[in-house]
């Protein structure tokens, strides 16, 4: 089936740690983006990263999509960071819905 | 790059009425989303809105529920009928393949 699972479910951090998001998906699913849904709903794209490493400013990702897994780095973290990250990947077939992971909720203390 | 405008951006809402939410995008677009997310949980795709033909509904979505217009290729319209507080979440549109999303309408139905 049609799967992404993305760990941990909340992630607690001190200003300025590190940290690292996971996302596993499903043979069916593809063209892996990142998300980030600040407190008041808004969501933003972080990454489109269907294979190998990107990166932007204290934030990089990288996608081993022959291990079907996905990876979102966060360095030196602040509290703008906070709210919830998430991980989704088109649908096989050339079909264009994106399908989402429940999502990582990140608090960052300062 | 896409620019959305999504409106209203929150509303409250007496249970049995119902809310339309417009999406303008900046250029013209094929497909336009519509997700739906509810309280704590992640985006789940209502349907896809064509210009010109009936919009596509996920499993679990009905037309008579979520009616959809497409009037052009810029412009789309999701109303939510006879509310009840299950129907309470965030509501958004999107572009591209979900690189772009509008602000999102938070519903609140009592």
């Amino acid at each position: 089936g049609i799967q992404v699972e993305q760990s941990p479910p909340d992630l607690i951090l001190q200003e300025g740690a590190n940290s690292t998001l996971r996302c596993n998906f499903s043979d069916s699913v593809n063209n892996l983006q990142w998300f980030h849904q600040n407190p008041w709903g808004q969501l933003i794209n972080l990454f489109y990263i269907p294979s190998g490493t990107k990166q932007n400013g204290r934030l990089s990702a990288t996608t081993v999509a022959t291990e079907r897994y996905s990876l979102l780095y966060i360095s030196s973290s602040q509290t703008t960071d906070s709210g919830v990250y998430f991980c989704a990947g088109l649908t096989g077939g050339g079909s264009e819905k994106l399908v989402f992971g429940k999502g990582t909720k990140l608090t960052v203390n300062p | 790059s896409a620019v959305i405008s999504q409106k209203p951006s929150r509303d409250i809402c007496q249970r049995g009425t119902s809310l339309t939410i417009q999406c303008q995008v900046d250029s013209q677009v094929t497909m336009m989303f519509w997700y739906r997310q509810q309280p704590g949980q992640s985006l789940t795709l209502i349907a896809t809105a064509n210009q010109g033909s009936e919009a596509t509904y996920e499993s679990g979505f009905v037309i008579d529920k979520f009616p959809i217009s497409r009037p052009n290729l810029t412009f789309s319209t999701l109303t939510v009928s006879n509310m009840s507080p299950e129907d309470s979440s965030i509501y958004l549109c999107s572009v591209d393949r979900g690189t772009f999303f509008g602000q999102g309408t938070r519903l609140t139905v009592v």
